[in-house]
């Protein structure tokens, strides 16, 4: 049980588009998704907090117009990275929190690894 | 805010032999501590957690244990297979589905 999932697991753009990234929650409903930047040899870095059916809270640094966030239903968030530069390169990682039984921990999807060229 | 440190930031040991990874955090109201596995290309995986209300939790080869006086937890392996090879990360939080607050990360290198 737990399982998160991510699409797309890589993809490569041209610097200038959008990208979105989808993070669903497989075998549970999630009140809460998380979601996660993470750089070569580094520890995750929170980017934004999503809940269902609310604005997504954004960490500080974070750019909210740039970075779009989207909790359409409690098995579904969306990230957007609009307008994307090759500092944007690096590896997404959504997680999700429960609304039953182990509401408590954050279960992670497979990570999404974008190249802006 | 909260702090949390982790060390080793390396550890290799051989095969069949134990490995303890040890972080220590800073606020005295955390009370969820979560260990992850992270391997190459991957997302993290939860693999043990622990409340403040418990001293110890096994679960296997893996154990964690938790000093709140101290503020600090470890993860102990034992009996390492090569498959242990990843990067583990401890996390530390307050109350159900408040911010993980992540460690450094350790790479854990088991030689066959």
């Amino acid at each position: 049980g737990a399982v998160v999932s991510q699409h797309p697991s890589r993809v490569i753009c041209k610097s200038g588009t959008s990208v979105k990234i989808e993070c669903r929650s497989l075998d549970f409903q999630a009140t809460t998704m998380f979601w996660y930047r993470q750089f070569p040899k580094k520890s995750l870095m929170l980017m934004a907090t999503s809940n269902e059916g609310s604005k997504a809270t954004y960490e500080q640094g974070v750019e909210k117009d740039k970075f779009l966030i989207n909790h359409a239903s409690l098995t579904l968030s969306t990230l957007t990275v609009t307008s994307a530069h090759p500092e944007d390169s690096s590896f997404y990682i959504c997680s999700a929190r429960g609304a039953g039984g182990r509401t408590d921990t954050q279960y992670f999807g497979p990570g999404t690894r974008l190249t802006v060229l | 805010g909260e702090n949390v440190e982790q060390h080793p930031s390396t550890l290799s040991v051989q095969e069949g032999d134990s490995a303890v990874i040890k972080c220590t955090y800073s606020d005295s109201a955390s009370n969820y501590f979560p260990w992850y596995k992270q391997e190459l290309g991957k997302g993290p995986q939860l693999i043990i957690d622990i409340r403040s209300n418990v001293g110890e939790k096994k679960d296997q080869r893996i154990a964690v244990t938790l000093n709140k006086t101290a503020k600090h937890f470890s993860l102990h392996i034992t009996e390492t297979q090569p498959e242990d090879s990843a990067v583990y990360f401890c996390a530390a939080s307050k109350n159900t589905g408040n911010q993980f607050y992540f460690g450094t990360g350790t790479s854990l290198t088991v030689i066959p």
